[in-house]
């Protein structure tokens, strides 16, 4: 299957800062690339839609200025949580579709462990 | 009613067993359909992928469509204790959008 990198795997952070993480599609490329929030034993939350070049689209109360996504290449996606807050930490997942595979599979990263102290 | 019902578990097995796992949906323009296999403290890695309704088999993996019932199936044949993780269901209508999870169901091989 297709090869979805995410950086970093875990991070603790204080309260107030921001943290970057990345999301790569290592062999393919990816004209969309989703971003989800898993919480402890329950399912994944889509939180937005980044498209390549273009806007994320956000999902119902999430705030699109709190987490910052970047879609700049067709390879890579950042997700930046500003100001964060011990109520962001969570575990949070990048998921990847490939231009020229599949019509619907969906690879995944590795997944971001977020800790806000 | 949710999307996407799938039943938690957990589910505890002795290795060697079949064991089903199953979602059912409610969105009839469901096509495809996919199962995901998450260890604890990882991203979800694909299992399974099919496309409208029928069987797919890979391995001791089978997948099973059913768009009349909507509902789908998973079934692993001897299972192993590294069989041990949670299972994902997931589903979208259209090539190119979000997946819509099941919460997953968490199965113990035990050996």
């Amino acid at each position: 299957g297709a090869v979805v990198s995410q950086h970093p795997s875990r991070v603790i952070c204080k309260s107030g800062t921001s943290v970057k993480i990345e999301c790569r599609s290592l062999d393919f490329q990816a004209t969309t690339m989703f971003w989800y929030r898993q919480f402890p034993k329950k399912s994944l939350m889509l939180m937005a839609t980044s498209n390549e070049g273009s806007k994320a689209t956000y999902e119902q109360g999430v705030e699109k200025d709190k987490f910052l996504i970047n879609h700049a290449s067709l390879t890579l996606s950042t997700l930046t949580v500003t100001s964060a807050h011990p109520e962001d930490s969570s575990f949070y997942i990048c998921s990847a579709r490939a231009v020229d595979r599949g019509q619907g599979e969906a690879f995944f990263g590795q997944g971001t462990r977020l800790t806000v102290v | 009613q949710k999307e996407v019902e799938q039943d938690p578990g957990p589910l505890s097995v002795p290795e060697g067993a079949i064991v089903s796992l199953n979602c059912t949906y409610s969105n009839s323009a469901f096509q495809y359909f996919m199962w995901y296999r998450q260890y604890s403290r990882k991203g979800p890695e694909l299992l399974m992928y099919t496309y409208s309704s029928g069987n797919k088999e890979d391995g001791r993996f089978t997948a099973q469509v059913d768009k009349s019932s909507k509902y789908i199936s998973l079934f692993i044949r001897d299972s192993q204790p590294s069989d041990s993780a949670t299972y994902l269901c997931a589903m979208t209508n259209q090539a190119g959008t979000a997946l819509i999870f099941g919460k997953g169901t968490t199965l113990s091989v035990s050996s």
